[in-house]
Parts: structure tokens; sequence; C-alpha cells
């Protein structure tokens, strides 16, 4: 069963390249999600779907856009990267928002030099 | 808004220690209150959950009661062992009009059990 997967697992990027976080779920879920996780601060969304073609902002979107290409993929893109979006990225599932367990990829760690 | 405050790590027990990690909430209705555990190098895995005011959460000998007298979800386990070694989350969810109810966590406890 492989849940969440996450691609890739590290990426180095210089300060305004651009990239994007894949991210795939076989559960049937409805809704994704993206995190971020910051020594010291936790996770915080970015941005989530709580159905396919619907995206919402999350706490901190800023300087990131989210595709969700289809019920099973939901993709987090950073246009120009910045030093300050270095931290480990996690996507996330479950079956609808709300009192559902959600079910996490093992993270991207993104380092922008 | 909603939010959830957890004790501040990093916690350091023997093993066979009693463990208590304490977690508080503030909520405007009856959120649904999580542990969720993260092992070194991976992602979040739900631990234990309960849904309304006096639910008793539940696994691997992990515990949790929904107080909501207190709003806390202290998570409590007996005897931990060295692979109890881990960053543990606290959660809320709280579904309200014009909102799915997505995860709000704290910011994490990390826990070192010595042999």
């Amino acid at each position: 069963n492989a849940g969440v997967t996450q691609t890739p697992k590290f990426q180095v990027l210089k300060t305004g390249q651009s990239m994007t976080l894949q991210c795939a779920q076989d559960m049937n879920h409805n809704s994704m999600y993206w995190y971020r996780q910051d020594p010291g601060m936790g996770l915080r969304l970015i941005y989530y779907s709580a159905s396919e073609g619907t995206t919402d902002k999350g706490e901190v979107p800023n300087g990131y856009n989210v595709s969700r290409l289809n019920k099973r993929e939901f993709s987090l893109r950073l246009e120009s990267a910045a030093p300050s979006q270095t931290s480990v990225y996690f996507c996330a599932s479950s079956a609808t928002g709300g009192h559902t367990e959600a079910f996490f990829g093992q993270g991207t760690r993104l380092t922008v030099v | 808004g909603d939010s959830v405050t957890q004790m501040e790590g990093p916690v350091t027990l023997s093993e066979e220690a009693f463990l208590t990690i304490n977690c508080t909430y503030t909520a405007t209705g009856y959120p649904s209150l999580f542990w969720y555990v993260q092992y070194p190098g991976e992602g979040l895995q739900l631990l234990l959950k309960a849904t309304k005011a006096d639910d008793k959460g539940s696994n691997k000998g992990f515990e949790a009661t929904y107080r909501k007298e207190t709003t806390s979800f202290h998570l409590e386990k007996g005897s931990v062992q060295v692979s109890d070694s881990a960053v543990y989350f606290c959660a809320l969810s709280e579904v309200q009009r014009g909102s799915q109810g997505n995860l709000i966590f704290g910011k994490g406890t990390k826990l070192s059990v010595k042999p």
C-alpha cells in the first residue's frame, strides 16, 4: 500500500529558481493538503483542496501555487524560491476534512540557497 | 481563531518511566482532538483521537481523554520504551460553516527515551 507518495525527497534550489513538488494518493480521498514544517513552528497549512477541482489558501500561502490535477494528485509550485521557503514540506490526504484521519507522505526537504 | 498549545520539549525519559505531554486547546465549538506521532525521517501518523467530551482515545499503550471543562487532551503512557522516541503533535479539527475543518497543530514535543 503506497498511501501518500511525494517526490522528490530532497531538493536544493538557488534563490529565484522554480520547482514543483508532486504528491499522489491511492486511497480515493477527497481532501488533500500541503504543509510546511519548520523548527519550533509545528506544521502550518499552505494550501488545501477539499475536492477535485477546488483549492483554497491555508495559513501561509504566499509564494506558492497549487494544482489539483485530478482526484489522486495535488502539486505545489514555488515560482521564485526564496531562502525563507527552506523547510520540510508534507503532503497529506483525508477522506474528507473535519474528523477524519489524515495520512501523510514522507516529506520533501527543500533548501533554498 | 482555534489554536493548540502543547508543552515544549525536548522531554528525556528513562525506559519504563511514566510519560505525560500536556495539550490544551482553544476552539469556538466542539472540535475533534488528535495526537499524531512523527518518527525520525518520516511523515506524521495518527496515534489516537477523540471526537467528543469525555471520550478516551488509546493506542499502543498511549491514552488521552477529551476534557471539555479544562479544554485539555493530555497524552499519557505508563511505561515508555526506546522505540517511543519521536515528536508528538497535538491537533484539533473543527467543522464550521464555510470550513471543512482542517487540522490545526501544536508545535510538537520531542520525546527521547534512554535505555
